[in-house]
C-alpha cells in the first residue's frame, strides 16, 4: 500500500499570503494525484487532479504541481473560504486508492 | 445537476445490521464507478472500496475486504454500503463519491455525496 504523507499538519497563513502544502508518496504515483478541500461539516470537494489540472469551477489561485513521490499544491493568495483541509490522495497504485493525512490551513 | 444524495443520519445499537445508500442523479449512473470514502470523528478520508453500477463488478481495500459489503441496483441508480454487525468503531461519516472518468476504475473522485453519519453506541 502506498503511504501518503502531507506537511506541515497546519498552516497558520494571513488572508492575502501564499499557502504551500506538500504532499509525498512512499514509491512513484506518476502524476496520478489529486487535491481535495473538505471545510467543516462539509463533503470534501475536487480541487486538482493529474497533480496540475483543476477542477471544473476551481479558480485560478489554486495550482498544483510535481510528479513521481513530490506534490505542491499553492494556494497563491489566501481568501476568507479557503482556511480548510486539504487532502491528497493517489490513484497510480490501488487498491486502496490512499489518501493523506490532511494539512489544515488556519488563520494567522 | 451531477449529484449524489444520500440517506439520511443512523444511530444504532452494536451488533445490529444496517445498509445506506447514494442515489445518483444528472448523468449515466450506470457508466461510472462509485466509491465509499469513511471520516471517523475528527480524522482523515479512507477509501473503503469501489463498484461499477452497470456490471456490479466490485473492489475493496483489504482494510475493508470482508468487514462491509457494496453493492448497487442500476434500475434505481443507487448505490450502497452495508454492515451485517455493527461495532461501535464502525461510527463515521461515510460519503460516496464518484469516479470522474467514465468507465475507469481509477481516478479522482469528481462528485461527493453530502454525507452519512453513522453512530453506533449501546
Amino acid at each position: 500500500e502506498i503511504v501518503m504523507t502531507q506537511s506541515p499538519a497546519t498552516l497558520s497563513v494571513s488572508p492575502g499570503e501564499r499557502a504551500t502544502l506538500s504532499c509525498r508518496a512512499s514509491q512513484s504515483v506518476s502524476r496520478n494525484l489529486a487535491w481535495y478541500q473538505q471545510k467543516p461539516g462539509q463533503a470534501p470537494r475536487l480541487l486538482i487532479y493529474g497533480a496540475s489540472t483543476r477542477a471544473t469551477g476551481i479558480p485560478a489561485r489554486f495550482s498544483g504541481s510535481g510528479s513521481g513521490t513530490e506534490f505542491t499544491l499553492t494556494i497563491s493568495s489566501l481568501q476568507s473560504e479557503d482556511f480548510a483541509v486539504y487532502y491528497c490522495q493517489q490513484y497510480n497504485n490501488w487498491p486502496p486508492l490512499t489518501f493523506g493525512g490532511g494539512t489544515k490551513v488556519e488563520i494567522k | 445537476e451531477v449529484q449524489l444524495v444520500q440517506s439520511g443520519a443512523e444511530v444504532k445499537k452494536p451488533g445490529e445490521s444496517l445498509k445506506i445508500s447514494c442515489k445518483g442523479s444528472g448523468y449515466s449512473f450506470t457508466t461510472y464507478w462509485i466509491g465509499w470514502v469513511r471520516q471517523m470523528p475528527d480524522k482523515g478520508l479512507e477509501w473503503m472500496g469501489i463498484i461499477y453500477p452497470g456490471d456490479s463488478d466490485t473492489r475493496y481495500s483489504p482494510s475493508f475486504q470482508g468487514q462491509v459489503t457494496i453493492s448497487a441496483d442500476k434500475s434505481i441508480s443507487t448505490a450502497y454500503l452495508q454492515w451485517s454487525s455493527l461495532k461501535a468503531s464502525d461510527t463515521a461519516i461515510y460519503y460516496c463519491a464518484r469516479l470522474g472518468d467514465q468507465w475507469l476504475a481509477t481516478g479522482a473522485f469528481d462528485i461527493w455525496g453530502q454525507g452519512t453519519m453513522v453512530t453506533v453506541s449501546s
